[in-house]
């Protein structure tokens, strides 16, 4: 079974510095899709980046992008120049081609401190 | 509305009755899912509809847990005899079709007490 784990509770970064959110899964599969997604306090999830199995090159999504290690199994996200209303929960989701079923992690909850 | 639509927002129950949660899908989205977030856990899958049918329900905890979509489009999660495990927020998102991005709604809090 493919699992996602996400081994950062909380993480805190101020305002304009950079910070990276670790996640690894599992899984027996070599074609499926990654992404992140962010959940303010309205509880209302949005993907914040998205990134295909096949493709080698990094997704990149203005202030965001990942470094996606295939054989390491691992995904994490970076911030560049943080904001305030980068404060939110953030999960990892992974996706088996060809199902719609989205695995999450458990989350991590980043803090911007002005 | 533009975006996908759950009620109610919250809902408090006692333990041992049943529960409605809707969810209203964006206009022309096929696919339906319904996810639990328990507290300080990520979401868990719990059903899949295409259309009116659901090919994948492998996700549903017990038989007090079940789902219906009616047209296509607003689709019920029932949970019977409700426990105090059940509370959970529960989410809805709604897809163009198989492997489109789901956009979720806002979820619905149920608390049992």
């Amino acid at each position: 079974a493919q699992t996602v784990t996400q081994s950062q509770p909380e993480m805190s970064v101020q305002e304009a510095e950079t910070v990276t959110l670790s996640c690894t899964y599992d899984t027996s599969e070599s074609d499926y899709y990654l992404f992140w997604y962010k959940q303010p306090p309205s509880r209302q999830m949005i993907l914040v980046i998205r990134q295909e199995a096949y493709k080698q090159q990094n997704a990149t999504e203005n202030r965001f992008s990942v470094n996606f290690q295939k054989a390491a199994k691992s995904f994490s996200l970076k911030i560049s120049d943080s904001q305030l209303g980068d404060a939110a929960m953030y999960f990892c989701a992974y996706r088996r081609h060809n199902t719609d079923k989205l695995i999450f992690g458990t989350g991590t909850r980043l803090q911007v401190f002005p | 509305g533009a975006g996908v639509s759950q009620s109610p927002s919250n809902k408090v129950t006692e333990k041992g009755k049943d529960v409605e949660l809707r969810c209203d899908p964006i206009s022309g989205h096929t696919a339906l899912y319904w996810y639990r977030q328990s507290l300080g856990q990520g979401l868990e899958f719990l059903i899949y509809f295409q259309g009116n049918s659901a090919p994948d329900k492998s996700g549903l905890p017990s038989d007090r847990f079940s789902a219906e979509r009616t047209g296509g489009s607003v689709s019920t999660l029932t949970i019977q005899r409700t426990q105090q495990e059940d509370s959970a927020v529960y989410l809805c998102a709604s897809s163009s079709g198989q492997g489109g991005e789901q956009f979720f709604g806002p979820g619905t809090r149920l608390t049992v007490l």
